[in-house]
């Protein structure tokens, strides 16, 4: 079945810890991107990529990377985790930067400790 | 700065109507989104409004009104599995997402 896969599911990670959090689509959508979702809060954009090759910085970036070295993956790493980075994560990717819908994968639930 | 509206829950009864509205305030407008969210899934798409204005899908309509800037969304013969986070997303001058904090939506027998 086309879509986004995430992986993992959930994980538990100790602060100070490196992690990535894989995304990858097969519908050879331009536009990736990386969301957290936190209680209370709406969905904030973390990092961006129009097409592969390029990035860009959301509303919350500090603490986090992504590259896109091809179309269909998009890695989110965590240099050195905190505590205030537990949250569930969710990769989206849509045909174009500026198209009408976005996809969602199911999403991390990341608990950093 | 960038906001986005929503009431933070509703509750309504199984075969009624419910009207979620959505303000916002943002640094341009390109197209104003709601998204379906239920516990613990991914959100998955609803509708999509860039002219003033009212869309209807089956038994969900959305509405748009860029000189208010206000949205609402219209859920007609509420079901059980509508029970859900509605998320009013829009995006700005830079085609970026801003999203609303959700509204969860509870619904009665």
């Amino acid at each position: 079945i086309a879509g986004i896969t995430q992986a993992p599911t959930s994980q538990i990670l100790a602060a100070g810890r490196r992690m990535t959090l894989r995304c990858t689509q097969d519908m050879r959508h331009n536009a990736m991107y990386w969301y957290r979702q936190d209680l209370g809060l709406g969905l904030r954009l973390i990092h961006y990529s129009n097409t592969a090759g390029t990035t860009g910085k959301g509303e919350v970036p500090d603490g986090y990377s992504v590259s896109r070295a091809n179309t269909d993956d998009f890695p989110l790493t965590l240099a050195s985790a905190v505590p205030s980075q537990t949250s569930v994560y969710f990769c989206a990717s849509s045909v174009r930067g500026d198209d009408t819908e976005a996809f969602f994968g199911q999403g991390t639930r990341l608990t950093v400790v | 700065g960038q906001n986005i509206d929503q009431p933070t829950e509703m509750t309504a009864t199984e075969g009624a109507i419910v009207q979620i509205n959505c303000t916002y305030q943002t640094s341009g407008f390109n197209g104003l989104f709601w998204y379906q969210q239920h516990a613990g899934e991914a959100p998955t798409f609803l509708s999509y409004n860039v002219l003033d204005g009212l869309e209807e899908k089956g038994r969900f309509s959305s509405f748009l009104s860029r000189s208010k800037g206000y949205s609402y969304l219209l859920l007609k013969e509420l079901q059980m599995k509508d029970s859900a986070s509605y998320l009013c997303a829009v995006k700005d001058s830079n085609y970026q997402l801003i999203w609303g904090a959700g509204t969860k939506l509870i619904i009665k027998p």
